[in-house]
């Protein structure tokens, strides 16, 4: 079974700043990956597809890197509505089977 | 406008059954892979299960495996999610998504979920 690790757990910036999280993976994905947003009381959005993808009406700010155990999720200019939690979401290649990551926190400072 | 709309939770005791349904429209159902997600209270998204768009594949995590049955009618546009000898950590908010394109579900197949409904909530306990 893979496993996903975010780091970190929270993290704590101010609007305008630049985000980097982080989703490291303990066998290799390829890029099977994709990353979520999910603000308190909603359900979660799919921000980043295939590692790098910005998914349908997703902000330019965001955007995802890296392939096989280590990817990233940056935000490149922290925007009042982009402070929530962040996922990242692992997909086998066969069986296809699903993984996230346990979550990182973006509050404000 | 894709819309997704999960219903049939609700308080269940350990060891009881429960189908959960998904209502689908603003797409054309069948042609797309469709998943459960869920949530338990103040904790991380936990993958449920996928169905391909004809139903005819199907997959699930090992916690729930044996134990919950992912289905379709994509005549009536609707998902279903049949749970089982339910157990107090099966207690969650459960999701519902579709896949963001027409692709087949398999091997080499980039499946991810988008949009996902509102959830409805399922809490095992006596």
């Amino acid at each position: 079974e893979i496993v996903l690790t975010q780091s970190p757990a929270t993290l704590s910036l101010s609007p305008g700043e630049r985000a980097t999280l982080s989703c490291r993976a303990s066998q290799s994905v390829s890029s099977y990956l994709a990353w979520y947003q999910q603000k308190p009381g909603q359900a979660p959005r799919l921000l980043i597809y295939d590692a790098s993808n910005r998914a349908t009406d997703i902000p330019a700010r965001f955007s995802g890197s890296g392939s096989g155990t280590d990817f990233t999720l940056t935000i490149s200019s922290l925007e009042p509505e982009d402070f929530a939690v962040y996922y990242c979401q692992l997909r086998s290649d066969w069986p296809p089977l699903y993984t996230f990551g346990q979550g990182t926190k973006l509050e404000i400072k | 406008e894709v819309q997704l709309l999960e219903s049939g939770g609700g308080l269940i005791q350990p060891g009881g059954s429960l189908r959960l349904s998904c209502a689908a429209s603003g797409f054309t159902f069948a042609k797309y892979a469709m998943t459960w997600v869920r949530q338990a209270p103040g904790k991380g998204l936990e993958w449920v299960s996928a169905i391909s768009g004809t139903g005819g594949s199907t997959y699930y995590a090992d916690s729930v495996r044996g134990l919950f049955t992912i289905s379709r009618d994509n005549s009536k546009n609707t998902l279903y999610l049949q749970m089982n000898s339910l157990r107090a950590e099966d207690t969650a908010v459960y999701y519902c998504a579709k896949d963001i394109s027409q692709s087949y579900f398999g091997s080499g197949s980039r499946n991810w979920f988008d949009p996902w409904g509102q959830g409805t909530l399922v809490t095992v306990s006596s």
